[in-house]
């Protein structure tokens, strides 16, 4: 069964310094990982993904995420968080096998960035 | 691209009232997707569809849930003798039916059940 964990509730950072949102995942194949980021009363927008091949992946915004096979974890950073970067950030995982196409979510993280 | 649209955005309803949500996908877009999403949880998947074919459904979705595509474009999720249980925020995306390919969401539909 695929299953995601992202053990912070919630991420503190000020304005400028570097910001990660650690994700750990489990699945039966090779995965495919994928954030996502929800704002107050919205739907979810698509950040980035890791599908195969590099294992940094660059997204909208100036996110970017690291795939590392051997710990399961896909972590999403950002060189310099800015305030508007505050939201609810959720890591999704699906197996690469034809027959599985549901995204499994993570519980989610808040991020907070302070002025 | 105007993105994937659902209507209502809110429907409050008594229990044991039927409800009937909309989904309109992306346009070109032949996957489409049903989720669930409670306070402070993560998307839960419901079903999806490709074209007009529902190809998997969740344990989650009981006999009370059905969902229809009926010509491959939009979809409805209706819910039937609706339960307090039954209140959460109701998630559609959509998708090409490409290896990989990432599941573009509405802004759903947050459903109350008094």
């Amino acid at each position: 069964a695929q299953s995601v964990a992202q053990p912070e509730d919630q991420v503190n950072v000020a304005e400028g310094n570097p910001l990660t949102v650690k994700c750990t995942y489990s699945v039966s194949g090779n995965p495919y990982l994928f954030w996502y980021v929800q704002y107050p009363n919205r739907g979810l927008q698509f950040l980035l993904k890791y599908i195969t091949g590099d294992n940094l992946v660059k997204g909208s915004y100036g996110f970017e995420a690291e795939f590392n096979k051997s710990q399961t974890s896909f972590h999403l950073k950002k060189p310099s968080a800015l305030v508007s970067d505050s939201a609810l950030y959720f890591c999704a995982v699906r197996d690469d096998g034809a027959g599985f196409q549901k995204l499994v979510f993570g519980t989610g993280t808040r991020l907070l960035v302070s002025p | 691209d105007t993105g994937v649209s659902q209507d209502p955005r809110h429907k409050i309803t008594k229990r044991g009232q039927n409800v009937t949500f909309r989904c309109d996908p992306i346009s070109e877009h032949n996957r489409l997707y049903w989720y669930r999403q409670t306070l402070g949880q993560g998307p839960e998947f419901l079903t999806y569809f490709q074209n007009e074919a529902q190809l998997e459904k969740s344990r989650l979705l009981s006999d009370r849930f059905s969902a229809e595509r009926p010509k491959g474009s939009f979809s409805t999720l209706e819910i039937q003798r609706t339960e307090q249980g039954d209140s959460a925020m109701y998630l559609c995306a959509s998708s090409l039916a490409l290896e990989g390919y990432e599941q573009y969401f509405g802004p759903g539909t947050r459903l109350t059940v008094t």
